[in-house]
């Protein structure tokens, strides 16, 4: 009955490589989300849609591209993958614009070698 | 723009002892939301309470409370009676009309025996 999971967990793949991260949510929330976390711990909104619909698209490269099929997908694909993109992902959800909060998944750890 | 401020990296506590983690606020908007969120070493992010710009009284959640001081854009939380396993990074965090909600850069907490 996991509110927010993302698959895979960890993700180990060499520079270069295409890779993708899903994420479903069955809380019937409208809204999600992708979160970089990089090294230092430092949490970063990069996209958000709603009802499929792209919201926010902060300052990412070109190679990383969301995609929502429904409402409660929201998956993450990652191009010609770099040693900086190295980072765990957290997938969030949210009813409308989140004023009481996102719920998050468990992450994905990726590194890139 | 908004932000969140934490400037304390890193927190020591002995168990049983209260313990106030700092977080400052920056925002123009006059409805906003105030989160902490725990992340343990396991990684996942635990939401822990919430405080809406136009509450009039502090939140509070079993031994945690947030100390919400409006006019000095502040929202510390305050854990009570520490346990070992508050050990983890805590996070503060903001949302406002039309964003995502951001965060703050974390600190550490250590609980001894």
């Amino acid at each position: 009955d996991t509110a927010v999971s993302q698959t895979p967990k960890y993700l180990v793949t060499q520079m270069g490589n295409d890779k993708s991260i899903k994420c479903e949510q069955n809380l019937g929330h409208d809204t999600m989300y992708w979160y970089k976390q990089d090294s230092k711990k430092f949490l970063k909104i990069m996209f958000s849609y709603n009802n499929k619909e792209l919201i926010i698209n902060e300052t990412v490269p070109n190679r990383f591209s969301p995609k929502s099929p429904d409402k409660a997908h929201l998956n993450l694909h990652i191009n010609s993958l770099e040693l900086g993109d190295s980072a765990v992902y957290f997938c969030a959800s949210s009813q409308g614009a989140g004023l009481n909060g996102y719920t998050f998944g468990s992450g994905t750890r990726l590194t890139v070698v | 723009a908004q932000k969140i401020t934490q400037t304390q990296p890193g927190m020591f506590v002995q168990e049983k002892e209260a313990v106030t983690l700092d977080c400052t606020y920056d925002t123009s908007d006059p409805s906003y939301g105030l989160f902490w969120y725990k992340q343990p070493s396991s990684g996942e992010m635990i939401f822990l309470i919430y405080q809406g710009s136009y509450d009039q009284q502090n939140a509070t959640e079993g031994r945690y409370s947030l100390n919400f001081q409006k006019a000095r854009k502040s929202a510390n939380l305050v854990i009570s009676a520490s346990q070992l396993g508050d050990s983890a990074m805590y996070f503060c965090a903001m949302i406002g009309a039309g964003t995502a909600l951001i965060f703050g850069k974390g600190t550490t907490l250590s609980v001894s025996s």
